[in-house]
Parts: C-alpha cells; sequence; structure tokens
C-alpha cells in the first residue's frame, strides 16, 4: 500500500495475473478519488475516479473499490501486461476545495515476463 | 488535439540563477497547478490559480513565484531563494476549481549544478 516517505512500496506480478494496489487515504471528508499512473519520465495519466457515493466501479482492464469506513482505495487491474508497469498514485479531494488534489507517495508496479 | 504543454523539458541551472517553467494548455481549463515531484515521493503543491490574475500559495511555496495573465498560461520561477530546486515540476489544470480529474503536462526536470 501507499505510504508518506522516501521509498516507494513495491509490488511484483507476473504477466497475465491480476494486480491489486492499495491506499489508505487520509481525510474523512473527502468525496471524490482518482488514481493515476505514471511512467518514469512522464506525467500522470488519469486511470480511473471514483465518488464517494459508490463502493464499486468499473473500467476497462481496471477496477476501484472504495471502503470508507476504513478510509480504503484499492486498484485492481486484471490481466496485468507489461505496459502497466509503471508508478501508481491515488488521489483524494473534498468537494468545494479548489485547492488541490491529495496524492499518495504512490506503488511501483513491475510486470515480470 | 487539446493538451498541456510544458517547456522545457529538461532544464540546468547555476546556483543563484533564476529559472521559469512554462506550462500553456489549450483546454479551456479555469484552474491550473504546479507540483514538485522528488524520487520516492508524491506530488506536492507549489502555487494554484483558479481565475485570471489570481494565484494561491501551496504547500511548498517559498523560493517559488508564478503569474496568471494568460488563461492558457501559467509559468512558475523557480527563484535563487529556493534551496533545493532539483527536481521534477509537473503542471496541471482543470476545468473548475473543486471538481474533476487534474489533466497533467509532461513534467519539466530542473538539475541545478
Amino acid at each position: 500500500g501507499e505510504s508518506v516517505g522516501l521509498h516507494l512500496p513495491t509490488l511484483s506480478v507476473q504477466e497475465g495475473d491480476n494486480s491489486i494496489i492499495n491506499c489508505a487515504y487520509s481525510n474523512s471528508a473527502s468525496d471524490y478519488f482518482i488514481w493515476y499512473k505514471q511512467e518514469s519520465g512522464k506525467g500522470p495519466q488519469f486511470i480511473i475516479d471514483i465518488r464517494s457515493n459508490m463502493d464499486k466501479r468499473q473500467g476497462q482492464r481496471v477496477t476501484v473499490l472504495l471502503n470508507k469506513t476504513v478510509k480504503h482505495l484499492s486498484l485492481q487491474i486484471a490481466a496485468t501486461q507489461p505496459g502497466d508497469s509503471a508508478v501508481y498514485f491515488c488521489a483524494e479531494n473534498m468537494e468545494g476545495s479548489a485547492r488541490q488534489l491529495t496524492f499518495g507517495s504512490g506503488t511501483q508496479l513491475t510486470v515480470l515476463p | 488535439d487539446g493538451g498541456i504543454t510544458q517547456s522545457p523539458k529538461y532544464l540546468f541551472r547555476k546556483e543563484g540563477q533564476n529559472v521559469t517553467l512554462s506550462c500553456e494548455q489549450n483546454l479551456n481549463h479555469d484552474a491550473m497547478y504546479w507540483y514538485r515531484q522528488d524520487p520516492g515521493q508524491g506530488l506536492r503543491l507549489i502555487y494554484y490559480s483558479q481565475i485570471v490574475n489570481d494565484f494561491q500559495k501551496g504547500d511548498i511555496a517559498e523560493g517559488y513565484s508564478v503569474s496568471r495573465e494568460k488563461k492558457e498560461s501559467f509559468p512558475l520561477t523557480v527563484t535563487s531563494a529556493q534551496k533545493n530546486p532539483t527536481a521534477f515540476y509537473l503542471c496541471a489544470s482543470r476545468l473548475q476549481g473543486s471538481t474533476g480529474e487534474l489533466f497533467f503536462g509532461e513534467g519539466s526536470r530542473l538539475t541545478v549544478l
């Protein structure tokens, strides 16, 4: 899962397996959450988002689960491919807060051949 | 195609020099943001702007300055007062200040020699 610090959590999976990346968010008032993918040397790319009135949302090969009781977010990637290797960030936002999304430190996903 | 363009992608600076990083978007987004990213860490907010001619400090604004004279442009100046400027800088925008995903540029990597 994600944590604040200098060393990224890492996750290694075999190609074709499913990946689960976890994130603990900090603000119980947050009502909007996003997962981003960042490849080395590039800007983050949007993967999927979810609002707090939902507990699950599915996209193409990805599913985000939200557990507000324990302030936990997860990203599931089905049939992981080499191109999925990247750092994955979760971000939280509180409605009405124009200020920012608050980002976790990220998880490095490595897909093994 | 619409998007966010950051330039330069790589920049080297001698100590004591100011440098300006460019960020231009043609997405017609109202809000723009600057983040700093250090290895193994999440994104930290430097400055953000919701409308033209207005901007607010983020968490780590010291040693940085911005301007928002046009809706499309939000340049960041890294001044000599910034003690540790070597980092990866990301510009982002979104349609409205308080909702929705952030769209990111490809980043600018600044190295102080």
